[in-house]
């Protein structure tokens, strides 16, 4: 099976830096999704990783490192409209390429 | 972008009933569909793997005559809750990829919360 880990909850401040981080566990790893989602809505794809590296796409950056099964997602600028929850999910090929998601961590930003 | 409509977007509805929700992709072809059921301040949880034109593959624990799938055409899947029952009662959310490459994400449909009474 697979063991998709982060935190729970993280709260930050308007206009500051907040990393995100995720820890996984898989037998065929083919790529890791980050997915924004705010309460009562359905997820919102943000970034894509499947080599190692750091993948930018404006405020938001994610980063993986297979050998250490680890991924963040950064978030810069913080604005209010970002309190929301972060889903970090795992293709695995001896999965059949299903998604499996992590608990997801909530964010809140404060002014 | 990829667009999944999912209708209808809230049930109310007695225990005993059965519920139908739709899932579409609108601007493309998908040959395979997910559905998800979220409970609270908890994460999605994969209930099955709708495929086109045959049967749908369910997860463990997931009861197959409870959740029925169809997924009759290449732009259609839906799920219906049959004898629905106050545990039912959560957050479903179907998904679908835009063609087979591995990077391609899922896209979400905006969700069905259902409350049994």
């Amino acid at each position: 099976g697979q063991n998709i880990d982060q935190p729970t909850e993280m709260t930050a401040t308007e206009g500051a830096i907040v990393q995100i981080n995720c820890t996984y566990q898989t037998s065929g790893f083919n790529g890791l999704f980050w997915y924004q989602q705010h309460a009562g809505e359905a997820p919102t794809f943000l970034s894509y990783n499947v080599l190692d590296g750091l993948e930018e796409k404006g405020r938001f950056s994610s980063f993986l490192s297979r050998s250490k099964g680890y991924s963040y997602l950064l978030l810069k600028e913080l604005q209010m409209k970002d309190s929301a929850s972060y889903l970090c999910a795992v293709r695995d090929k001896a999965a059949g390429n299903k998604l499996t998601f992590g608990g997801g961590t909530r964010v809140l930003v404060k002014p | 972008g990829a667009v999944v409509s999912q209708h209808p977007s809230r049930v109310i509805c007695k225990s005993g009933t059965s519920v139908k929700i739709e899932c579409r992709s609108l601007d493309f072809q998908a040959t395979t569909m997910f559905w998800y059921r979220q409970f609270p301040k908890q994460s999605l949880m994969l209930m099955a793997t709708s495929n086109e034109g045959s049967k749908a593959t369910y997860e463990q624990g997931v009861e197959k005559d409870k959740f029925l799938i169809n997924h009759a055409s290449l732009t259609l899947s839906t799920l219906t809750v049959t004898s629905a029952h106050p545990e039912d009662s959560s957050f479903y959310i179907c998904s679908a990829t835009a063609g087979q490459a591995s990077n391609q994400p899922q896209h979400f449909g905006d969700g069905t919360r259902l409350s049994i009474l």
